[in-house]
């Protein structure tokens, strides 16, 4: 049972264009958000992360946005660059248990020149 | 990736095996997870350890599977009679203090497993 999905398994932009990748999630007591990005043969490194009580936070060229009731965030990157080929993962965390995260399959992003 | 160290960084053993895949935390972090990371998937959270404590094992499997993180010495996750679908990469990470799983946990760069 996949809880959290990313439908999308790869995206392809050009640079200087907005990314955007998607995110959907099926258990409602998913209390926080995250973004990771992987780089190949890396471990994941954290990128951005939002709290349930928020519809947006932004950091940079970095924007998450959450909508509880469609239970579906999006991590928009603008503008992208070639450094920001990678694959994203999108992550949340149950109230009840903040030290699990669960995981969606990913979507690799590629920016071309 | 801020200080995680896992080894090996690659790993091969024959069906039947034992794979001991080690983690040695950021410095000062008392809390590991181990993920596994089967191809074409997303991470599947494994256990939570710390120090010389199980947390949470609800993602381990059942059996040839263990995990321990002792007083002193890196974490270790231990495989044993490995077979062809524990292929997979195995991701180690730390934080500081329970809960902090959202924002102050740090990867390590992972130990890809080939059973063969």
């Amino acid at each position: 049972d996949q809880q959290v999905k990313q439908n999308s398994p790869s995206l392809s932009v050009q640079e200087g264009r907005i990314s955007i990748l998607n995110c959907d999630y099926t258990n409602s007591m998913f209390d926080y958000f995250l973004w990771y990005k992987k780089y190949p043969a890396e471990g994941p490194t954290f990128l951005i992360s939002i709290s349930s009580i928020k519809d947006k936070n932004e950091d940079g060229r970095f924007t998450v946005f959450l909508n509880k009731s469609a239970k579906h965030l999006s991590l928009h990157i603008v503008p992208s660059q070639p450094g920001d080929s990678a694959v994203y993962f999108c992550a949340a965390s149950p109230r009840y248990n903040t030290d699990k995260l669960i995981f969606g399959t990913g979507t690799r992003l590629q920016v071309f020149p | 990736n801020a200080g995680v160290m896992q080894n090996p960084r690659h790993l091969v053993r024959r069906r039947g095996q034992e794979a001991r895949l080690r983690c040695s935390p950021v410095k000062g972090h008392s809390h590991v997870y181990w993920y596994r990371q089967l191809p074409e998937e997303g991470l599947k959270f494994m256990v939570y350890l710390q120090k010389e404590n199980i947390i949470d094992e609800s993602g381990m499997p059942k059996e040839r599977f263990s995990a321990e993180f002792p007083k002193e010495g890196p974490s270790i996750l231990r495989i044993q009679q490995v077979v062809r679908g524990d292929s997979a990469a195995y991701f180690c990470a730390s934080s500081p203090m329970t809960g902090d799983m959202n924002t102050e946990a740090f990867f390590g760069q992972g130990t890809r497993l080939t059973v063969v």
